[in-house]
């Protein structure tokens, strides 16, 4: 059975400072995994993908995330943060990519000037 | 940009009463999906569909649940008889065949009194 484990339910930055959101996953076959980003209200939106090529994955709004299959990990990050990256985070896995996504807690990131 | 929309964003039912919420996915996706997240906690897989089937359903989606492709467009999730504990926040999401990427709608929040 597929798994998420997101370390953190809240992360606390400051403007301008590295952001690093942490995965680990558990699956019992290679796995595709995902970032997505709730803003308040609204719904789920695609930040990032792995689907078994590269392992450094860049997403929109200057996200990125690296597959370790050795550490089973998959952690998002961003080298400079904004205001406006403040929203709550999901780190999510499927088998077989299309299948069903089973989801972290998600981490709430905060952003203070 | 094409997106998934659901209706109503907010609906507020009685203990008991059947409640319809609707999804129209992107118009060339062939695979849908429901998720549900419940208040403070992570967002749960309930069921998957594909060529007027579900393909896949958790343990969360018992006999009270049920889903319709009434027509070329909708995509509903209907519950029978509400219970206090249904009170979430529901998502639809629709991918294409061969994308790995699930395209979430805005969520309508479910409130059973």
């Amino acid at each position: 059975a597929q798994s998420v484990t997101q370390l953190g339910s809240h992360v606390s930055v400051s403007e301008g400072a590295l952001v690093l959101l942490r995965c680990n996953y558990s699956s019992s076959v290679p796995p595709y995994l995902f970032w997505y980003v709730q803003y308040p209200n609204q719904g789920l939106q695609l930040l990032l993908k792995y689907t078994s090529a590269a392992t450094l994955v860049k997403g929109i709004n200057g996200f990125e995330a690296e597959f370790k299959k050795s550490e089973t990990s998959f952690h998002l990050t961003k080298p400079s943060a904004h205001m406006s990256d403040a929203a709550e985070y999901f780190c999510a896995v499927s088998e077989g990519g299309g299948n069903k996504l089973t989801f972290g807690t998600g981490t709430q990131l905060k952003v203070e000037l | 940009e094409p997106e998934v929309t659901q209706t109503p964003s907010h609906q507020v039912t009685q203990m008991g009463q059947e409640v319809i919420l609707r999804c129209v996915p992107i118009s060339n996706h062939l695979y849908f999906y429901w998720y549900r997240q419940i208040l403070g906690q992570k967002v749960e897989f309930l069921v998957s569909f594909y060529n007027n089937e579900i393909s896949e359903k958790s343990e969360i989606f018992d006999d009270q649940f049920s889903v319709e492709r009434p027509d070329g467009s909708n995509f509903t999730l209907k519950i029978r008889s509400t219970k206090l504990e249904d009170s979430a926040m529901y998502f639809c999401a629709s991918r294409t065949s061969g994308s790995h990427e699930q395209y979430f709608g805005p969520g309508t929040r479910l409130t059973v009194t």
